[in-house]
């Protein structure tokens, strides 16, 4: 079974406005972090942000914030004020103590801003 | 700085030669990983190693194989290499422990089988 699911294959955002990618997981784990990276067309993989499945606050890092709703099993990215350099691959990714810490990817969500 | 590289960034094989890519990380990180990265499957686990002598195969790992001789190095073997192994190829690494520790990734090799 999947573990995480990205049901955007992509997305269109205009410069400016916020964006939210959609992320849904699987796990029975009552510990987990969940991660967010960027691929931007260069190829590299950047982290982005972590929540960890304790934490009671929703993760933030400048224009990056996790909406996190445990009981959804949802770990939403939200971009705000997109710029030009944000169009990019997002992948979504999920680790579980009772997995190893292994990572398991979504499949990403291409994001493009437009100007 | 600290840092993952992997070499070659690009290659061209034919089926049926044996393939190794290389990844060095100077983070002293105990865990390594390798990926490959395929269009509509996101990054999938090849084999990880959590220190020196030890290796585990991840969900992909039939045709390659790691070994772990000292903490920086853990190269990546295509015994015989296959069409189905053309793929962008990610390493990285991740100090040992709490589930909130990133995995820092190489800029990945791109290998082509014809």
């Amino acid at each position: 079974a999947q573990k995480i699911t990205q049901t955007q294959p992509g997305m269109f955002v205009q410069e400016k406005e916020a964006v939210t990618l959609d992320c849904t997981y699987d796990t029975s784990d009552p510990s987990y972090g969940l991660f967010w990276y960027k691929q931007p067309s260069s190829g590299e993989m950047i982290f982005l942000i972590y929540q960890g499945s304790y934490d009671q606050q929703n993760a933030t890092e400048g224009r990056y914030s996790l909406n996190f709703q445990k009981a959804r099993k949802s770990a939403n990215l939200v971009i705000s004020a997109s710029q030009l350099g944000d169009s990019a691959m997002y992948f979504c990714a999920m680790r579980e103590v009772s997995n190893d810490y292994k990572l398991s990817f979504g499949a990403g969500t291409t994001v493009t801003v437009r100007a | 700085d600290a840092e993952i590289t992997q070499s070659p960034r690009h290659k061209i094989t034919e089926t049926g030669r044996q393939v190794t890519l290389a990844c060095h990380q100077t983070w002293n990180h105990n865990n390594m990983f390798w990926y490959r990265q395929d269009l509509g499957h996101g990054l999938r686990l090849i084999h990880y190693s959590y220190g020196v002598h030890d290796t585990n195969k991840g969900e992909v790992s039939d045709g390659y194989s790691v070994s772990r001789s000292n903490t920086e190095d853990l190269p990546l073997t295509l015994e015989s290499a296959a069409s189905s192994q053309t793929s962008v190829y990610f390493c990285a690494s991740s100090s040992a422990g709490a589930s909130y520790n990133e995995q820092f990734f190489g800029p990945g090799t791109r290998l082509t089988v014809l």
